[in-house]
């Protein structure tokens, strides 16, 4: 079956720090991955994706390519910020459902 | 509207109590999700409702029922719950059915629901 692995956490980091978090994946076929970001106290939000080998997603600073020969989606960001800190979710869609790695929680220090 | 909208986002029930948690989309997402999330884990999915009808039940118990009105509408009733069903329940959307979604989906913010 379809299995996400996250980088264990937590992760702690100072502003302006370079973040990455690594993210593989097993897959028959040719999913679809994503991260998801949770703050406290609220739902997930989509902050990024990439549908196919090589495609780079992006979004708020934060990117990640799909990677195939690796089958990694790792997350990085250049310059941390103390409102990055929050849960992230790394997933992949395929075989009609989506898996959820762990997640990894961030926390970025003034 | 981009949103997921789910009510209540706080409910204390007893053992004895029903209930129901609502969700409601205007994306014209065709497929809706349930999923229950404990204290720093991942999403666990419970529920998948694609073009209104349910297509999987990832063997939740009976005291779980869902239900899809319409297109816009999730609801999950609750009933003669356990204090372990105390968790975080989020619905989801997506826009395409649940087995095609590169799109990803859209999260409500939950019910933080305690059983007491």
């Amino acid at each position: 079956g379809n299995s996400v692995t996250q980088m264990e956490g937590p992760v702690t980091l100072s502003e302006e720090a370079f973040l990455t978090i690594n993210c593989t994946y097993t897959a028959t076929g040719y999913p679809s991955l994503f991260w998801y970001v949770q703050y406290p106290g609220e739902g997930l939000q989509l902050l990024l994706k990439a549908t196919k080998a090589d495609d780079k997603g992006s979004n708020k600073g934060f990117e990640a390519t799909y990677r195939k020969e690796t089958t990694s989606f790792h997350l990085e960001k250049g310059s941390v910020q103390v409102s990055d800190s929050a849960v992230y979710f790394c997933a992949l869609s395929g075989a009609g459902k989506s898996t959820f790695g762990d997640g990894t929680t961030l926390t970025v220090k003034p | 509207d981009t949103e997921v909208t789910q009510t209540p986002k706080h409910l204390v029930m007893g053992m004895t109590n029903k209930k129901s948690l609502k969700c409601e989309q205007h994306m014209g997402h065709r497929a809706m999700y349930w999923y229950k999330q404990k204290a720093k884990k991942p999403p666990e999915l419970m529920f998948v409702y694609s073009y209104e009808k349910l297509s999987i039940n990832e063997s939740v118990p009976s005291r779980f029922s869902p239900e899809c009105p319409n297109s816009s509408l999730l609801n999950l009733h609750l009933h003669a719950l356990q204090p372990e069903d105390s968790a975080l329940y989020l619905c989801a959307s997506s826009q395409g059915p649940h087995d095609r979604h590169p799109g990803g989906y859209t999260f409500g913010s939950g019910t933080r629901l305690t059983v007491v």
